[in-house]
């Protein structure tokens, strides 16, 4: 298995809190992603970054921010949580070139209530 | 935008029979990647197969095999000889570039279960 690890693997929070996850990697890869996973949508890109403090939007990353201070560590952050970001939340790793396969984390169920 | 459909919310097949799971994806490119991962109740991402559009051969994995149209925009996957491990939930997913981030855009997904 990749050496991926997300912390915390389940959170329940109130709306309007901050909420930080974490995705932590062991295999040096230079594309780290964060994808949400919701029913009727399959897993949609969140933000991802090519590199250390190099990072863009993807698809869904209103409300969401992220940041990369070290190649192993990737933080996605809810500056207020709300109700619709309730979902299940999976860092995924890259080397990027080619069709080199990406590598799932376990996920991360975030409850906002 | 590149988008994919997977039509098929469920489907259901006897054990040791094959069964086939449709996808269909938009795209202007040329060159792409499709992929069909399986997510079991553990939750686990888990990659099945993988097509490269410019190969005109069909993917396969044991077990697995696509069914590639580049024209029609179609990537199926077949799974032949079906076991109890395989009930899952199956997604297709569409990768624009070749080279740089992997920004997979993903279907819906397909849930899949075995009748023994």
């Amino acid at each position: 298995d990749a050496g991926i690890t997300q912390s915390p693997r389940h959170k329940v929070t109130e709306t309007g809190t901050p909420v930080t996850l974490r995705c932590h990697q062991t295999e040096n890869h230079r594309y780290m992603y964060w994808y949400r996973q919701d029913p009727g949508h399959g897993l949609r890109l969140i933000h991802y970054s090519y590199g250390v403090k190099d990072t863009d939007k993807g698809e869904v990353s209103d409300g969401y921010s992220v940041s990369r201070s070290k190649t192993e560590d990737f933080l996605l952050t809810l500056e207020s949580a709300t109700s619709s970001q309730t979902s299940v939340y999976f860092c995924a790793i890259s080397l990027g070139t080619g069709g080199t396969e990406a590598f799932f984390g376990q996920g991360t169920r975030l409850t906002v209530v | 935008a590149q988008t994919v459909t997977q039509s098929q919310p469920e489907m259901s097949v006897q054990e040791a029979e094959t069964v086939t799971l449709s996808c269909t994806y938009d795209t202007s490119e040329s060159d792409y990647y499709l992929f069909w991962y399986k997510q079991p109740p553990s939750r686990q991402m888990i990659l099945v197969i993988r097509q490269e559009a410019y190969k005109q051969q069909n993917a396969t994995e044991n077990r697995f095999s696509v069914n590639f149209q580049k024209a029609a925009k179609s990537f199926s996957l077949k799974i032949s000889d079906s076991q109890l491990g395989d009930a899952a939930m199956y997604f297709c997913a569409y990768r624009k570039s070749i080279q740089g981030a992997q920004k997979l855009v993903f279907g819906q997904g397909t849930r899949l279960t075995i009748n023994p």
